[in-house]
């Protein structure tokens, strides 16, 4: 089946730094990625739907200067958490569609110190 | 705008045993997709089961299947002979099948399933 990648699985960064989070789609090209954003014991809840080549689709209520997002490529697509405060720590998840089902990332743990 | 509803946060069942999954969803679209997701412990999503809204045949996979009831807007998952693998979150998602390039999921916001050795 279809694989999607993830970088890195775990990060800790301080507060007021920056994160870049990766996201590849390791044997198929998706001009459309999405963003989901996890709390403990909850369901995801889509932050933004990536584009390859344009401007990033953010949900209501997600801060586009705080998470950044870039497709550059077929096959990744970019999150940067901007300026993290540990209100950010969270689990994140991206997806990729391929025909009628998306294939997910294994996910980024996200600690904000 | 679209709609998914887990109404069970958690169930359990004996290993062994079937056990059943609820979910209902709402939606003004004829033309659509309903999948069930299952998140074990490691937190990877896992594609259990899709059922296309235009087939009126449920759709099963081993010892999944689905009971998709278009008209009540209703689809929910059974598990039969249970495996202690099979505990995990389990969402229930839905995609429009109109919009090309916007394939996004809705969730609903899961059901905890527990196996009983």
């Amino acid at each position: 089946g279809a694989v999607v990648s993830q970088h890195p699985s775990r990060v800790i960064c301080k507060s007021g730094t920056s994160v870049k989070i990766e996201c590849r789609s390791l044997d198929f090209q998706a001009t459309t990625m999405f963003w989901y954003r996890q709390f403990p014991k909850q369901s995801l809840m889509l932050m933004a739907t990536s584009n390859e080549g344009s401007k990033a689709t953010y949900e209501q209520g997600v801060e586009k200067d705080k998470f950044l997002i870039n497709h550059a490529s077929l096959t990744l697509s970019t999150l940067t958490v901007t300026s993290a405060h540990p209100e950010d720590s969270s689990f994140y998840i991206c997806s990729a569609p391929l025909t009628y089902e998306q294939y997910f990332g294994p996910g980024t743990r996200l600690t904000v110190t | 705008a679209q709609t998914v509803t887990q109404s069970q946060p958690e169930m359990s069942v004996q290993e062994a045993e079937t056990v059943t999954l609820s979910c209902t969803y709402d939606t003004s679209e004829s033309d659509y997709y309903l999948f069930w997701y299952k998140q074990p412990p490691s937190r990877q999503m896992i594609l259990v089961i899709r059922q296309e809204a235009y087939k009126q045949q449920n759709a099963t996979e081993n010892r999944f299947s689905v009971n998709f009831q278009k008209a009540a807007k209703s689809f929910s998952l059974k598990i039969s002979d249970s495996q202690l693998g099979d505990a995990a979150m389990y969402f229930c998602a839905y995609r429009s099948a109109t919009n090309f390039g916007n394939e996004k999921l809705t969730f609903g916001t899961g059901t905890r399933l527990t196996i009983i050795p």
